[in-house]
């Protein structure tokens, strides 16, 4: 079965400090993992994604992930938080092979910026 | 390029009222589709998911329904609304997955739904 964990549904940092969100997926078969942002009011945006390859992905606005099978982790980071950055972040996985495409998702981290 | 759109954007209704909120895709053919629905503070709950036309699967037992009359269309239904259905509803694509595409689902702007 899989399933997404995700720890700390709040985090607060401030603007110019390294972002880390954190995510840990349970996965019997190869993963497939995805990140996205949802600021308020609005859909869900594809931040970056692990297929296969290259374990350390980098996507939009800054944002990076390193997928780390031995501790089936797969957290975001960013070096720097911008004040844009404040939104709310979800972890997501599925399998390969998957007959329905069905993503499981974390429940989410809200991530604060402070000036 | 797909898009993906949602309407209405907002919603009020009362309870015991009918429920119809649609989803379009444009610009791919035969995706899966999904409905979500955020409450607060409650993450995403899969709703439904459709593989074709007429294909439909629920998650939860509810009372909402969903239909795919066409092969880019996805309706989200209810006879009566309940307190419970105020949320936010997401509509949501994928290639089908024979296309070996990675499965990575793409969202629509959403729908504010209140039921008072």
């Amino acid at each position: 079965a899989q399933s997404v964990t995700q720890l700390g549904s709040h985090v607060s940092v401030s603007e110019g400090a390294l972002v880390l969100l954190r995510c840990n997926y349970s996965s019997s078969v190869p993963p497939y993992l995805f990140w996205y942002v949802q600021y308020p009011n609005q859909g869900l945006q594809l931040l970056l994604k692990y297929t296969t390859g290259a374990t350390l992905v980098k996507g939009i606005n800054g944002f990076e992930a390193e997928f780390k099978k031995s501790e089936t982790s797969f957290h975001l980071t960013k070096p720097s938080a911008h004040m844009s950055d404040a939104a709310e972040y979800f972890c997501a996985v599925t399998f390969r092979g998957s007959t329905l495409g069905r993503l499981y998702f974390g429940r989410g981290t809200q991530l604060t910026v402070w000036p | 390029s797909q898009t993906i759109h949602q309407w209405p954007a907002t919603l009020v209704q009362p309870v015991g009222s009918p429920l119809s909120l649609e989803c379009t895709v444009e610009g791919t053919s035969n995706p899966n589709l999904y409905w979500y629905r955020q409450a607060a503070g409650r993450g995403l709950q899969l709703l439904f998911y459709s593989v074709g036309i007429g294909q439909i699967s629920s998650e939860v037992p509810q009372n909402l329904s969903a239909s795919r009359p066409q092969d880019r269309q996805f309706i989200l239904s209810s006879k009566k609304l309940l307190l419970s259905d105020s949320g936010f509803y997401l509509c949501a694509w994928s290639a089908p997955t024979t296309s070996g595409q990675g499965n990575e689902q793409f969202f629509g702007p959403g729908t504010r739904l209140t039921v008072l």
